[in-house]
């Protein structure tokens, strides 16, 4: 259960697009679509923005988009905005009923 | 409105034990399975545990099998986690999260708590 290799930060400026990587192995991020990303700001209880790789659950800006390929997933988000600035986490199934996170990317917003 | 509110964090010793308490309201508690997630200040979230809707089954990091034992009440709409044989590394911010899926863990996490701070130390 080795955790999914992540960018320890990136940032942009705002209007601007980033990408975040999630880099696993074929025992997580590439034998499952199961892929999540949590967005969590300094203090507070991580919030779900994207699920299932691709999925956005309801509420959630479409500025948030997933992919993936092969052992690599990725959390684009368009139009940075100020906001935006925090951590983030993915989250992949590994088998057996047991799921792993990444070590998290911290995103500023310049 | 969903709401899940832990507990039960503490000072412990190490090779002690801690119980952590997880009251959640806002969603048929029963129909849905339950994490813990934690997450050592400033560091990245650590997946724990997994317990069914229903109770029949359970999940453990390799980090805490054999230590630590999850279970729940729907009576009480709390979910619990027995935390034994404790570590140092075992220092963190305490999550419970709701699973997204009905009856059949989904894995993503749509809901969580504030968490609760356990810290083992002599």
């Amino acid at each position: 259960q080795s955790a999914p290799t992540q960018p320890a930060s990136v940032s942009g400026s705002p209007g601007q697009s980033i990408t975040i990587s999630c880099s696993g192995t074929s025992s997580d991020v590439g034998s499952y679509n199961l892929v999540s990303w949590y967005q969590q700001h300094p203090g507070k209880a991580p919030k779900l923005i994207i699920y299932d790789v691709t999925k956005r659950p309801s509420g959630v800006s479409n500025r948030f988009s997933g992919s993936k390929s092969g052992k690599t997933a990725s959390l684009t988000i368009s139009g940075l905005q100020p906001e935006d600035e925090a951590n983030y986490h993915c989250c992949s199934y590994a088998g057996s009923s047991t799921w792993v996170f990444g070590g998290g990317t911290q995103l500023t917003v310049l | 409105e969903v709401q899940l509110v832990e507990s039960g964090g503490d000072v412990a010793q190490p090779g002690g034990s801690l119980r952590l308490s997880c009251v959640a309201s806002g969603f048929k508690f029963d129909d849905y399975a339950m994490h813990w997630v934690r997450q050592v200040p400033g560091k990245g979230l650590e997946w724990v545990s997994l317990i069914t809707w229903d109770g029949s089954f359970s999940s453990y990091a390799d980090s805490v099998k054999g230590r630590f034992s999850v279970s729940r009440d729907s009576s009480k709409n709390s979910l619990y986690l027995q935390m034994n044989s404790l570590r140092a590394e075992d220092t963190a911010l305490y999550y419970c999260a709701k699973d997204s899926g009905v009856k059949a863990a989904a894995g993503e996490m749509d809901y969580w708590g504030q968490g609760t701070l356990a810290t083992v130390s002599s």
